[in-house]
């Protein structure tokens, strides 16, 4: 089984502090995600990537970054963080259209 | 505009019950089609696709009607265990798998 590794469950950090939140896949998987999900939101796509040193913004990159040097990582950086990014962040990886597998999230907290 | 609709409900059943739920998609060119569940939280998980034919995995079968555009989900003899939300699933992106959520429908099975 894919297995899709979150570096934190659980983070707690202070408005303007620069946040990374890392993400490793162990299947050779050339796509990765990173999503947000909301109360009555949904998940909502921030970024994507479809390669080394590639990506591709979503729905909401707005105060994101993300980093992918390596295929089997891909982090997601919050430039200066603020509480409306208090969210649970998904991170999840493909390996085609089938389908995806996440990682157990990271429920993160700005105050 | 890409968008996939589902009744958030909740549905409350009793157990051993049958339930489904329907999902409406926009974009006629979308080209795969999932269910996934998440269990209060936890990360989705992929629960089947859905073929045009339609498919059945034990007591969940799934269904699409591309001229209408919907996807339909069946869950027979209901357990305890089923509760959880449900969260359908639409593929525009190609071979990359660029997925789009629709915000879920959490079904509550009651003894």
């Amino acid at each position: 089984d894919v297995k899709v590794t979150q570096s934190s469950r659980y983070l707690v950090k202070r408005t303007g502090e620069k946040v990374f939140l890392e993400c490793v896949q162990d299947m050779d998987h050339e796509n990765m995600f990173w999503y947000r999900q909301d109360p009555g939101l949904g998940l909502r796509l921030i970024y994507f990537s479809y390669d080394v040193k590639m990506k591709e913004k979503g729905d909401i990159p707005e105060g994101y970054s993300v980093s992918r040097e390596k295929k089997e990582r891909f982090s997601l950086i919050l430039e200066s963080a603020s509480t409306n990014q208090t969210s649970m962040y998904l991170c999840a990886s493909s390996l085609d259209s089938y389908g995806y597998t996440f990682g157990s999230g990271t429920r993160l907290t700005v105050v | 505009r890409k968008e996939v609709e589902q009744d958030p409900g909740p549905f409350n059943v009793p157990e051993g019950a049958t339930v489904a739920f329907n999902c409406t998609y926009s974009n006629s060119a979308s080209q795969s089609f999932f269910w996934y569940r998440q269990d209060c939280r936890k990360e989705p998980k992929l629960l089947m696709s859905v073929y045009s034919s339609g498919n059945e995995d034990g007591r969940f079968t799934a269904q699409l009607n591309r001229a209408s555009q919907y996807i339909s989900l069946l869950i027979r003899d209901s357990k305890l265990s089923d509760s959880a939300t449900y969260l359908c699933v639409v593929n525009y992106g190609g071979s990359q798998g660029n997925l789009i959520f629709g915000k879920g429908t959490k079904l509550s099975v009651k003894p």
